[in-house]
């Protein structure tokens, strides 16, 4: 009964490819983000949602396009994968949103390595 | 826009004391979170502070002075378990992280 579960949990994949990242939470929350984490650690982040409507969008290449069917489901499709892709994607959940944003619950993070 | 700092590594030994500081400069600000990241693994909840001064949990304290936009995650009595990457979060309308701190606790 894992909090926020996101498949699959390692990815390895050609440039040019086009691949999907899914994530679930059951916390029942309204808030699903995803967070990118480069090989210096760095999380920064990407997409976020509020019951199926993105409400931040961090200046992210068009080639990343989120989903979210409903608001315990949110996924990351990368259309043309580059080299500079390759990092740790992390899906999280919150309560609320905005200033009212409280702690983030994080899934156990995709590695998605580009070739 | 933010900018959030905090130093890149700590060493310290078992049993010591280490204090990870993290400066900011944000937009807007509604708490300061500090979370714990072991090797390969997700990012955990430690801390929040929204109010000046010290929160005290267990072991780990956490401070904040949103008049200088600082604020410092304090680990007592350290083990070895405690080897990690430490993250210090900046509530702005959104969560957004620091680059981390890695501390390593030597026996």
């Amino acid at each position: 009964d894992t909090a926020v579960s996101q498949t699959p949990k390692y990815l390895v994949t050609q440039m040019g490819n086009d691949k999907s990242i899914k994530c679930e939470q059951n916390l029942g929350h309204d808030t699903m983000y995803w967070y990118k984490q480069d090989s210096k650690k760095f999380l920064k982040i990407m997409f976020s949602y509020n019951n199926k409507e993105l409400i931040i969008n961090e200046t992210v290449p068009n080639r990343f396009s989120p989903k979210s069917p409903d608001k315990a489901h949110l996924n990351l499709h990368i259309n043309s994968l580059e080299l500079g892709d390759s990092a740790v994607y992390f899906c999280a959940s919150s309560p609320l949103t905005g200033l009212n944003t409280g702690e983030l619950f994080f899934g156990e993070g995709s590695r998605l390595t580009v070739l | 826009g933010q900018n959030i700092d905090q130093p890149t590594e700590m060493t310290a030994t078992e049993g010591a004391i280490v204090q990870i500081n993290c400066t900011y400069q944000t937009s807007g600000f509604n708490g300061l979170f500090w979370y714990q990241q072991h090797a390969g693994e997700a990012p955990t909840f430690l801390s929040y502070n929204v109010l000046d001064g010290l929160e005290e949990k267990g072991r780990f304290s956490s401070f904040l002075s949103r008049s200088k936009g600082y604020s410092y995650l304090l680990l007592k009595e350290l083990q070895m378990k405690d080897s990690a990457s430490y993250l210090c979060a900046v509530n702005d309308y959104k969560l957004s992280f620091g680059a981390g701190t890695t501390v390593t606790v030597r026996a």
